[in-house]
């Protein structure tokens, strides 16, 4: 069974750059996480997709980053424009299902960095 | 909100020992899951072990264990007989039943001393 795919996997942009990540997620999974992770801190969820719906996006910084998962499958996160703090690595995962019951699986991350 | 925390920024462990990696948490909930997750240097996050908070049986999976005290709100993993592949970040994580976010704590850089 392939893994969660994410691209590509190092990014390098300046300031006020702008930046997309693509994550394709287990095959049949409906549930889709993107999270970003700060040098030394745990993952942060940003955004929480079930099929092409949004879930959750309480914590998606929404001036800057946006997100979608057109026809419920791949997805892409954009960030626009970029900002020193959004140096980070970022993680997708996906899940059969919403619920916690359900196994995350996480792919291998996009390490940006914003010079 | 709620809050992980894992006191253990590093921790290390001799080849063939047992080690025990700390995590507690704060919330209001009654229903909710742990976790703890293993991340290697090359960054794909996979999950070791898992707690539903409902049941009072300690999970297992092979040589990881826990001990969740659910009125201490506390949730350690214990690794025995460690082996070189267990060198990792640890991350401890909760989700509660009815909400969609998942809580990671700041983790814990295990190295085995061979």
């Amino acid at each position: 069974e392939a893994g969660v795919a994410q691209s590509p996997r190092y990014k390098i942009i300046e300031k006020r750059q702008s930046v997309a990540f693509w994550c394709n997620p287990i095959s049949g999974h409906a549930t889709l996480y993107w999270y970003q992770q700060i040098l030394g801190q745990g993952p942060k969820l940003l955004i929480q997709f079930q099929n092409n719906g949004v879930v959750d996006d309480s914590q998606l910084p929404k001036d800057r980053f946006s997100a979608e998962r057109l026809k419920g499958v791949d997805s892409t996160l954009k960030i626009q424009p970029a900002k020193l703090e959004d140096s980070a690595v970022y993680l997708c995962a996906s899940s059969f299902a919403p619920s916690a019951y359900y196994e995350q699986y996480f792919g291998p991350g996009t390490r940006l960095t914003v010079t | 909100a709620q809050t992980v925390t894992q006191s253990q920024p590093e921790m290390s462990v001799q080849e063939a020992e047992t080690v025990t990696l700390s995590c507690t948490y704060d919330t209001s909930e009654s229903d909710y899951y742990l976790f703890w997750y293993k991340q290697p240097p090359s960054r794909q996050m996979i999950l070791v072990i898992r707690q539903e908070a409902y049941k009072q049986q300690n999970a297992t999976e092979n040589r990881f264990s826990v001990n969740f005290q659910k009125a201490a709100k506390s949730f350690s993993l214990k690794i025995s007989d460690s082996q070189l592949g267990d060198a990792a970040m640890y991350f401890c994580a909760y989700r509660g039943n009815t909400g969609n976010q998942f809580y990671f704590g700041t983790g814990t850089s295990l190295t085995v001393i061979p």
